[in-house]
């Protein structure tokens, strides 16, 4: 399982864009970079998922580079409800049961201040 | 559509003692998972369940065990409680066979908070 290194913390004003860097050095050819948000006292909650190049959503942009050892998830105009950790994963897809598991690192804590 | 749902919300124990934790798959979903959540950490992979077996497991000792019925349904039990069991525990639940085969199938439930005295 490919190992992930992330910012321990980040603060950012409310209506900024808010960046977060993950590395991924050892990412594997099948490898999926997956980002997670979450609350405290609460499950993650998926974000957003991509394999290269730009994928977006309605919450978040993710943008992987062509080498993809790194991986910038991106928050548009972020509010107070947005504050929480931030955990990014690599790991293959499921391809049958049982095959997979979630390898979380310590996340990026996200402070949105007013 | 129910999500996962995850039994007791809290819970208190004492060392030595023995708990059990249960977890209710969202509809649908035929694999569960079970992490355990320190304080300040990222969720750390326990083991999980599909067809009510163990079909692969985290770096936990077997003080940690689990069961899945027919129904998906999932329980987490713990032997000889020590303070370091003392997380947020969570369930998460999944598709075996998804179409697109995507790892973000996963989708966690809210939690079991366990303090062990």
């Amino acid at each position: 399982l490919a190992k992930t290194t992330q910012p321990i913390s980040m603060d950012s004003y409310e209506g900024q864009e808010v960046n977060i860097t993950c590395s991924h050095n050892n990412i594997a050819t099948n490898d999926y970079i997956t980002w997670y948000q979450q609350f405290p006292s609460q499950g993650p909650r998926f974000i957003i998922q991509g394999y290269k190049t730009k994928v977006t959503n309605e919450v978040a942009s993710l943008f992987i580079p062509a080498d993809r050892k790194s991986s910038t998830l991106s928050l548009p105009r972020v509010s107070l409800s947005d504050t929480a950790v931030y955990y990014c994963l690599v790991g293959e897809p499921d391809s049958g049961a049982g095959s997979y598991q979630l390898t979380f690192g310590k996340g990026t804590k996200l402070s949105v201040i007013p | 559509d129910a999500g996962v749902t995850q039994s007791p919300t809290h819970l208190i124990k004492t060392r030595g003692q023995q708990v059990t934790l249960r977890c209710s798959p969202k509809s649908g979903h035929d694999t569960v998972s079970w992490y355990q959540q320190a304080l300040g950490q990222g969720p750390q992979f326990i083991f999980q369940y599909y067809e009510e077996e163990e079909r692969q497991r985290g770096n936990f000792p077997d003080r940690f065990s689990g069961h899945q019925f027919p129904n998906y349904s999932s329980e987490l039990n713990v032997n000889a409680l020590l303070l370091g069991d003392s997380a947020l525990y969570l369930c998460a639940s999944s598709l075996a066979y998804s179409s697109g085969n995507l790892i973000d199938t996963q989708y966690f439930g809210p939690g079991t908070r366990l303090t062990v005295l």
